[in-house]
This record gives C-alpha cells, sequence and structure tokens, in this order.
C-alpha cells in the first residue's frame, strides 16, 4: 500500500517570502503527482500537477519532482494572506482510472513579516 | 467547475446506529470516491467507483459498504456506527482523462455517540 508523508506539519511564512512544502511516497511506479489546498472549513481543491520529473510552475506556485529520490515538493513564492490553508499532496499509480494517495498535510500561516 | 453535492452536511447518530452518506455529481464523471478526514491523517480512502454498478475497495474499508446506483449517485453506508467513524467524509469525482483532478463535495461531518 502506497504511503505518502508530508513536512512540516505546519509552517508560518512571512508575508512576502518564499517556502518549500516536502512530500515523499514509497511506491517507486506512481505517475501522477498533485497537490490539493484546502481554505479552512472547505472542500479540498486541486492546486496543480506533474507527470515527468523536473520543474512546473503556475504563477507563484511551482512544482518540483524527482521520482529516483521518491520526492516532490511545491514551492510557493511571494507569500500571501490568501495562502493560509492546508496543503495535501496526493500521488497515483497513473494518471487516470486511480484513485489517489493523499499525504496528512502541511498547514501554511502566513505572518506579517 | 464539476458539481458535487452532499447530503446530509452534518449528522449525529448513537453507536450501533444506520447512517447513510449521499453523493450526487451532475458533471458526467465517470469516477466517484468516498474520503474520510481526520486530523493527522488527511484524507483516507473509503471506497470507489469506475461506473454505475462497480464498487472498488480502497485503504480504510472496514465498517463501511458503498454503492453506486447510476453515474451520477454514489452512496456511503454505515451499518451498525462507532465513534471511531466520527470524521469529516468528502466525496468526489472525477473524469478519465490524463489530469486526474479529482472535483470536492462540500463534506458530511458525522458524530458518531
Amino acid at each position: 500500500q502506497q504511503k505518502v508523508q508530508q513536512s512540516p506539519e505546519s509552517l508560518i511564512v512571512p508575508e512576502g517570502a518564499m517556502t518549500s512544502l516536502n512530500c515523499t511516497f514509497s511506491d517507486s511506479a506512481s505517475q501522477y503527482f498533485a497537490w490539493y489546498r484546502q481554505h479552512s472549513g472547505k472542500a479540498p481543491k486541486a492546486l496543480m500537477s506533474i507527470f515527468s520529473n523536473g520543474e512546473k510552475e503556475e504563477g507563484r506556485f511551482t512544482i518540483h519532482l524527482n521520482k529516483a529520490s521518491l520526492h516532490f515538493s511545491l514551492h510557493i513564492r511571494d507569500s500571501q494572506p490568501s495562502d493560509s490553508a492546508l496543503y495535501l499532496c496526493a500521488v497515483s499509480p497513473s494518471g487516470f482510472a486511480s484513485a489517489l494517495t493523499f499525504g496528512s498535510g502541511t498547514k501554511v500561516i502566513p505572518c506579517l513579516p | 467547475e464539476a458539481a458535487v453535492t452532499q447530503s446530509p452536511r452534518n449528522k449525529v447518530t448513537v453507536t450501533g446506529g444506520n447512517v447513510t452518506l449521499s453523493c450526487r455529481q451532475t458533471n458526467s464523471h465517470n469516477y466517484m470516491y468516498w474520503y474520510r478526514q481526520d486530523t493527522g491523517h488527511g484524507l483516507r480512502l473509503i471506497h470507489y467507483s469506475y461506473g454505475a454498478g462497480n464498487l472498488q475497495i480502497g485503504d480504510v474499508p472496514d465498517g463501511y459498504k458503498a454503492t453506486r446506483t447510476t453515474q451520477e449517485d454514489f452512496f456511503l453506508l454505515l451499518e451498525l456506527a462507532s465513534p471511531s467513524q466520527t470524521s469529516l467524509y468528502f466525496c468526489a469525482s472525477s473524469a478519465p482523462t490524463g489530469q486526474n483532478t479529482l472535483y470536492f463535495g462540500a463534506g458530511t461531518r458525522l458524530s458518531v455517540l
């Protein structure tokens, strides 16, 4: 059974700063990697995803994947108050027709610089 | 944006009681999922389905049954509820494409006393 672990559990981030969230997975055959964001009291919502090794940037968010290291990460630059949320990483064996296994989440807490 | 509706939004029952959680999606998605969310565990997959009449077992299925009656409707059944099943339950759906994006409902908060 796939194991997905996230670190750190929580993160206090000064407004305007950059931060990194980490996710490790156990199944080397995994092919699809995603980040979801969940604002307090709301449903999780897909943020971005990646299939291949390397980086993918969308606005202030960058996802980096290293399959050999069984690791992927989410980098958030220019932190904003609206980034306050629980960030969940997710992995699946393939890009479609398979359920996602989620990590336990990293809570991002922005603060004044 | 995909629409997934869960009912009820809140439910309180007693130990040993029967509970049915309902989920309807109106986006012609083939795949539907039931997850539970608990602090420290992230989202854990209970059951999922590829289409009407199909059922797949997830990672934490014990104590739960599920039924997919139509493409739109997916139900989660707790026949002998226990306090350990007190949780926030999310239903999600996805389309069978390369981007396995899950669209979540607003959640059902269940308390078993």
